[in-house]
């Protein structure tokens, strides 16, 4: 079965400073999807960053990059130079390679940027 | 345009009341979802709609029923919901399932009370 870990209840990081959140997974499927959203308290779910299993290279997206090291089975989000406005919640998500369309959410991690 | 509009933000109904909530996504996407997000949890999923057919009905009590009008539009028809049914309900779509490399747009969500 699927899984993904995120093992980083909350986190702070000072304002202009970079921060890395957490994920690890767990998939027999060759092929899948990994994916970061933020949720900030007015619930929407915004994507961030994806990266694809037979990517080589690291997503980056802006001041996202995602830290992808599939021996490791990891997929950690970098952000740069945090503003105020990235307080919110953070989730790593994982799609099947398969045809079921489901996307596997880990627990989240809150994130806080202090001024 | 890559919005997903949900409608109505929030909904307070009681145990006896039928009541719906409505997506809408103008992106052309064909695959269209229900999740339900309890507070401080991730996401999980309801129902997938592809090409306007469910595809995915993850063992969902029959007081929620699905909809699917037309590929714009996704329903979830309420009736006779428990206290515990009170949640974030948020809607996604995605060009395609599986969304393994494609990213899934969420709407902003209906916060339900179930009273």
């Amino acid at each position: 079965a699927q899984k993904i870990t995120q093992t980083q209840p909350g986190m702070f990081v000072q304002e202009k400073e970079a921060v890395t959140l957490d994920c690890t997974y767990d998939t027999s499927d060759q092929s899948y999807g990994l994916f970061w959203y933020k949720q900030p308290s007015s619930g929407e779910m915004i994507f961030l960053i994806y990266q694809g299993s037979y990517d080589e290279q690291n997503a980056t997206e802006g001041r996202y990059s995602l830290n992808f090291q599939k021996a490791r089975k990891s997929a950690n989000l970098v952000i740069s130079a945090s503003q105020l406005g990235d307080s919110a919640m953070y989730f790593c998500a994982m799609s099947d390679g398969g045809s079921q369309g489901n996307l596997i959410f880990g627990k989240g991690t809150k994130l806080s940027v202090k001024p | 345009d890559t919005e997903v509009t949900q409608t109505p933000k929030h909904l307070v109904m009681g145990m006896t009341n039928k009541k719906s909530l409505k997506c809408e996504q103008h992106m052309g996407h064909r695959a269209m979802y229900w999740y339900k997000q309890k507070a401080k949890k991730p996401p999980e999923l309801m129902f997938v709609y592809s090409y306007e057919k469910l595809s995915i009905n993850e063992s969902v009590p029959s007081r929620f029923s699905p909809e699917c009008p037309n590929s714009s539009l996704l329903n979830l028809h309420l009736h006779a919901l428990q206290p515990e049914d009170s949640a974030l309900y948020l809607c996604a779509s995605s060009q395609d399932i599986p969304p393994g490399a494609l990213e899934a747009f969420f709407g902003q969500g209906t916060r339900l009370t179930v009273v």
